[in-house]
C-alpha cells in the first residue's frame, strides 16, 4: 500500500531554512509526480509546489516562489522541500502528496505531516 | 492566478438530511475540480474527482457536479461519521484549494 512519510520540520527563527523530506514506499515512486501542501494552525489547505516524475517540471505557489525548492531523488524513493527565509507565515503542518499524473492534477495519497514553526 | 470561493464556511446539520457544499472558480476551469474530506487531526482524502467521479471506495451518498465556474458537493442523507472539512481543489492551472466547509452535526 501507498505509504509517504514525512520528516523535517522543526523550530526555525525567521529567515532560517530548512528542509523537509517525503519517504516514499508500496508504488513506483519514479513514476508519478508529487507535491507538498501545506495547513496553517487552524487554517484551510494551501498547496505549495509539484515536481514531475522525472524532475523535468516543477510548479510553485506565488507565496513561496523564489524562496522553496522542490526537488526528488528517485534512486532513494524521496521527496524533498527546501524552505529558505522562512517567515512566520510559513509555519505550518507540510504534507507531501501523490499525484496520478505528469502535469499537477489531484492529491491521491497523503502523508501524516509534518510541522514547521518559525518563530524566534 | 485562480481563486476558488467555497460556500458556506460552515454548517450543522441533523443525521440523514441532505447537505450541499457551493464552490465558485474565478474563471472558467471546465471540470477540473476535485473534493476533499479532512477529518480533525487527519490528512485530507480524495473523494471525487473531475468534478463528479466518485473515488474508489467512497461511499454513494457523496457526489458532485457542475462544470465552468460553479461546482456543488452533496452528502445525500448526512451520516456522524461524515462530520468533517470539506475542501474544493481545482486543478485548471496548478493547484488551488477552496477555503473549506467545516460540517457539523446538529
Amino acid at each position: 500500500q501507498v505509504q509517504l512519510v514525512e520528516s523535517g520540520g522543526g523550530v526555525v527563527q525567521p529567515g532560517g531554512s530548512l528542509r523537509l523530506s517525503c519517504a516514499a514506499s508500496g508504488f513506483t515512486f519514479s513514476s508519478y509526480g508529487m507535491h507538498w501542501v501545506r495547513q496553517a494552525p487552524g487554517k484551510g489547505l494551501e498547496w505549495v509546489a509539484f515536481i514531475r516524475y522525472d524532475g523535468s517540471n516543477k510548479y510553485y505557489a506565488d507565496s513561496v516562489k523564489g524562496r522553496f525548492t522542490i526537488s526528488r531523488d528517485n534512486s532513494k524513493n524521496t521527496l524533498y522541500l527546501q524552505m529558505n527565509s522562512l517567515r512566520a507565515e510559513d509555519t505550518a503542518v507540510y504534507y507531501c502528496a501523490k499525484d496520478d499524473g505528469v502535469v499537477p492534477a489531484a492529491c491521491l495519497y497523503w502523508g501524516q505531516g509534518t510541522l514547521v514553526t518559525v518563530s524566534s | 492566478d485562480i481563486q476558488m470561493t467555497q460556500s458556506p464556511s460552515s454548517l450543522s446539520a441533523s443525521v440523514g438530511d441532505r447537505v450541499t457544499i457551493t464552490c465558485q472558480a474565478s474563471q472558467d476551469i471546465s471540470n477540473y475540480l476535485n473534493w476533499y474530506q479532512q477529518k480533525p487531526g487527519k490528512a485530507p482524502k480524495l473523494l471525487i474527482y473531475d468534478a463528479s467521479n466518485l473515488e474508489t471506495g467512497v461511499p454513494s451518498r457523496f457526489s458532485g457536479s457542475g462544470s465552468g465556474t460553479d461546482f456543488t458537493f452533496t452528502i445525500s442523507s448526512l451520516q456522524p461519521e461524515d462530520i468533517a472539512t470539506y475542501y474544493c481543489q481545482q486543478y485548471d492551472n496548478s493547484l488551488t484549494f477552496g477555503g473549506g466547509t467545516k460540517v457539523e452535526i446538529k
